[in-house]
């Protein structure tokens, strides 16, 4: 299975734009790229799906180049509120369907 | 219900007891996972059961554990002997998990103290 690399933490103001990377250098062609967003005390919620080049949606854009190796989550004038743990995962149908998280970043978001 | 759903929300028991989790997940998912998140860490894969297929079990930690999914529906996640590691949060989640679309739907988790 593709195995991902994400800062373990970072820390951020409100109104401030946030980019986290992934590094999944083995990524295999039918993989897809998924973000996940967890609170303390409650179970991951998605967040944004993509393939390649750029996916946007009400919450959150997703970077992918073109070699697909790595992916950047980038949240808009993030708040308090997005303080959360974000995962990056790779997999589809060619990894059985198995969805495997790694331990991803927790971002801190400060007033 | 609109999402997935999982009982008890908290249990005790002594160490040594078996004990048993269910999962009901959204009506018409195929896909059903079963993770562990122990405190402060991330979630550790446990089974996956996709449609008809046989389920892929290769997180399971020891032969303590098993899951069953009956009907394609809910599943029941069985630890037996239970010793104090297994504490922690157990999360089921489900999705349709077609076409390269993974999107799952997570439940509010079972946290596990084994005393």
């Amino acid at each position: 299975l593709a195995k991902t690399t994400q800062p373990i933490s970072m820390d951020s103001y409100e109104g401030q734009e946030v980019n986290i990377t992934c590094s999944h250098n083995n990524i295999a062609t039918n993989d897809y790229i998924t973000w996940y967003q967890q609170f303390p005390s409650q179970g991951p919620r998605f967040i944004i799906q993509g393939y390649k080049t750029k996916v946007t949606n009400e919450v959150a854009s997703l970077f992918i180049p073109a070699d697909r190796k790595s992916s950047t989550l980038s949240l808009p004038r993030v708040s308090l509120s997005d303080t959360a743990v974000y995962y990056c995962l790779v997999g589809g149908n060619n990894q059985g369907g198995k969805l495997i998280f790694g331990q991803g970043t927790e971002l801190s978001v400060k007033p | 219900g609109a999402g997935v759903s999982q009982s008890p929300s908290n249990k005790v028991t002594e160490k040594g007891k078996d004990v048993e989790l269910r999962c009901d997940p959204i009506s018409g998912h195929t896909a059903l996972y079963w993770y562990r998140q122990s405190l402060g860490q991330g979630l550790e894969f446990l089974i996956y059961f996709q449609g008809n297929s046989a389920p892929d079990k290769s997180g399971l930690p020891s032969d303590r554990f098993s899951a069953e999914r009956t009907g394609g529906s809910v599943s029941t996640l069985t630890i037996q002997r239970t010793q104090q590691e297994d504490s922690a949060v157990y999360l089921c989640a489900s999705g349709l998990n077609r076409g390269g679309n993974t999107e799952a739907f997570f439940g509010q988790g079972t946290r596990l103290t084994v005393v």
